[in-house]
């Protein structure tokens, strides 16, 4: 099984703040996955990064997959409140981190 | 296209007791995988099942068990209920594991 350790574990920032999360394991991965849960739903998708060294953006969060696959990062350029929520990296078929809860205050 | 269905969607019972739990995947996926999540352990998976044939199995003791049915529609049973088996239970669906996962929106079981 691949250890994925996320930090920081809860976070809560001021709207217009910037803020990067991470996900770190000792394990080499083929690719990465970043879900996002809302309260009473359950995880979605927002993206996969496959290749080390890739970046990827969507929308004011840029996700990055470090160069030798065993890290990423996700960072949020002015947070909004609708950033608010449980952000978790899965890093292989059955293993997700225990997620950083982001609280964005208006 | 429908999204993955959960049912019940809250429960309540008492320990010593058993409960089942229901997942209807996205039509066509036929990998269905169930996590249970609670406060400060993320999500810890279960089992995943793979066109009626369980796949892989997580760290968790022989009182949880599951199983897919043809149509790719999967249960879960938990029995002698534990007051520590409170969690909200998520079950995921996907073409293949290795895949994009679809959630359902969970079943929260509480233990008195």
């Amino acid at each position: 099984t691949q250890l994925l350790e996320q930090s920081p574990q809860f976070l809560s920032i001021q709207e217009g703040e910037n803020l990067t999360v991470y996900c770190n394991s000792s394990s080499v991965f083929s690719s990465l996955q970043w879900y996002r849960q809302e309260p009473g739903e359950g995880p979605v998708l927002l993206v996969t990064v496959v290749t080390g060294g890739e970046v990827k953006k969507l929308k004011r969060l840029t996700f990055q997959f470090g160069d030798a696959r065993k890290d990423s990062s996700l960072h949020i350029t002015a947070a909004q409140p609708g950033d608010t929520g449980l952000y978790l990296c899965r890093g292989s078929r059955l293993t997700f981190g225990e997620g950083t809860q982001l609280t964005v205050n208006p | 296209k429908a999204g993955v269905t959960q049912t019940p969607r809250y429960l309540i019972k008492t320990r010593g007791q058993q409960v089942t739990l229901s997942c209807s995947p996205i039509s066509g996926h036929r990998s269905v995988s169930w996590y249970q999540q609670t406060p400060g352990q993320g999500l810890q998976f279960l089992f995943e099942y793979f066109s009626e044939t369980q796949r892989n199995k997580g760290n968790f003791p022989g009182r949880f068990s599951g199983r897919q049915f043809s149509n790719s529609r999967s249960e879960m049973n938990v029995s002698t209920l534990e007051l520590g088996d409170s969690a909200l239970y998520l079950c995921a669906s996907s073409l293949n594991s290795y895949n994009e996962q679809f959630f359902g929106p969970g079943t929260r079981l509480t233990v008195l």
